[in-house]
């Protein structure tokens, strides 16, 4: 069964920084291009970033570029989320999805609340 | 960004009858490689988002036949034969096809009449 793990979540104030994790079981990490969908309350869903299954590539959402970075770790099969800056409208609960072009696995979430 | 485009945005629907909604991309979504990269996902009351069908009409393992997706190019239809209370929540389409860039629509919330 495949299972991805978000941590890292909480409550920060504007301007702060944050770094989520998601660790990844049942699957072969390496085969997965890798994304963070972010979900503002009561929204629907937003695209923030992805990396490529060899870690080699990495692409941002207009709103997030200059301010997140994406990375993973191959040997702990797990994907990190370096948030710098943020502002309210980061509010969102932040998923870890595995698939590029078809997101087929889904984490359960963490909640990122940033207080202005 | 392709925008996608669902409808309606609110269905109320009563147990046992059939649900149908819609979802438009701004682009075609057929890829170079001949693929499309329309998916279809539900998300549930205080759950994370689950794939139901991928590139267009394939069901995920698990899934009731009761759901079916269609469509071709820009036009895509996701059906529910006959609903049931467990088909709650919100419903949204996806295309990968401009992956990295995957967008998805508004969402659509079912819910029982």
């Amino acid at each position: 069964e495949v299972q991805l793990l978000e941590s890292g979540g909480g409550l920060l104030q504007s301007g702060e920084s944050l770094r989520l994790s998601c660790a990844a079981s049942g699957l072969t990490f390496t085969n997965y291009g890798m994304n963070w969908v972010r979900q503002a309350p009561g929204k629907g869903l937003e695209w923030v970033s992805t990396i490529s299954s060899t870690g080699g590539t990495t692409f941002y959402a207009d709103s997030v570029k200059g301010r997140f970075t994406i990375s993973r770790d191959t040997s702990k099969s797990t994907l990190y989320l370096q948030m710098n800056s943020l502002r309210a409208d980061d509010t969102a609960v932040y998923y870890c999805v595995a698939g590029g072009n078809d997101c087929a696995y889904w984490g359960q979430g963490t909640l990122v609340t940033v207080s202005s | 960004d392709v925008v996608m485009t669902q409808s309606p945005l609110s269905l109320p629907v009563t147990l046992g009858q059939p649900a149908s909604i819609s979802c438009r991309s701004s682009q075609s979504l057929v890829h170079s490689n001949g693929n499309i990269y329309l998916n279809w996902f539900q998300q549930r009351p205080g759950q994370s988002p689950r794939r139901l069908i991928y590139k267009v009409s394939n069901r995920d393992s698990g899934v009731p036949d009761r759901f079916s997706g269609s469509g071709s190019g820009t036009d895509f239809t996701l059906k529910i034969s006959r609903v049931e209370a467990e088909d709650v929540g919100v419903y949204y389409c996806m295309q990968g096809t401009y992956w990295p860039r995957n967008t998805f629509g508004q969402g659509t919330k079912l819910e029982i009449k």
